[in-house]
């Protein structure tokens, strides 16, 4: 069974950084594309960034671009999105989505982290 | 950017009777590169679609894509009380990868 869990969320204030993790297991971790999806309260879903099997490839919403980084890690299973200069806009329940290959369609998702950033 | 238009924005129906949501392009969506997404409150949410009309595994189904182009539909065929939930539509053709609003389908 595919499990991915989140954890790094927390109150943060704006300007400031934080990191988030996503520890993965029940599949063959570095066979696939894996992603970042938050859900900011009372909206809708919006992709955040997404990386390759191989981190060969990398891709950021407009939103994030120049802030956020990707990375992953396959010989611990794990994924990361490290946040710098957050913003009151980034606050959200962010998901770590494994993709169906490497087709950035979000098959399996994680419960969720949630970011806060206020003063 | 692709904009994604789902509508309508609530959907009233009862267990039992057909749904019908519909998501709309701003431009093209190549290649079909479109997703369906059911999301309840409190979970993570549940692929639906892939590919505008291919169920993902475990999908029952009463779940079908449809769609090319700009206009693109999911249905419901006999609605069963698990389903109510907001669903959206994803379209991964062109980087950024977006969403729609959702649409949300209520008892």
């Amino acid at each position: 069974e595919v499990q991915l869990v989140e954890s790094g969320g927390g109150l943060v204030q704006p300007g400031r950084s934080l990191r988030l993790s996503c520890a993965a297991s029940g599949f063959t971790f570095d066979d696939y594309s894996l992603h970042w999806v938050r859900q900011a309260p009372g909206k809708g879903l919006e992709w955040v960034s997404g990386i390759s099997w191989n981190s060969g490839t990398t891709g950021y919403a407009d939103s994030v671009k120049g802030r956020f980084t990707i990375s992953r890690d396959n010989a611990k299973n794990s994924l990361y999105l490290q946040m710098n200069s957050l913003r009151p806009e980034d606050t959200a329940l962010y998901y770590c989505a494994k993709d169906l290959g490497s087709t950035w369609v979000f098959e399996s998702w994680g419960q969720g982290t949630l970011v806060t950033v206020s003063s | 950017e692709i904009v994604l238009t789902q509508s309508p924005g609530t959907l009233s129906l009862s267990p039992g009777e057909r749904a019908t949501l519909s998501c709309r392009a701003s431009q093209s969506v190549s290649g079909r590169y479109l997703a369906w997404y059911q999301h309840k409150p409190g979970q993570a949410p549940r692929l639906l679609i892939y590919g505008a009309s291919s169920r993902a595994t475990g999908i029952p189904d009463r779940f079908s894509g449809s769609g090319s182009g700009t206009d693109f539909t999911l249905t419901i065929s006999r609605l069963e009380p698990e389903d109510f939930a907001v669903y959206y539509c994803q379209q991964y053709g062109s980087s950024p990868f977006s969403f729609g609003q959702g649409t949300k389908l209520e008892i």
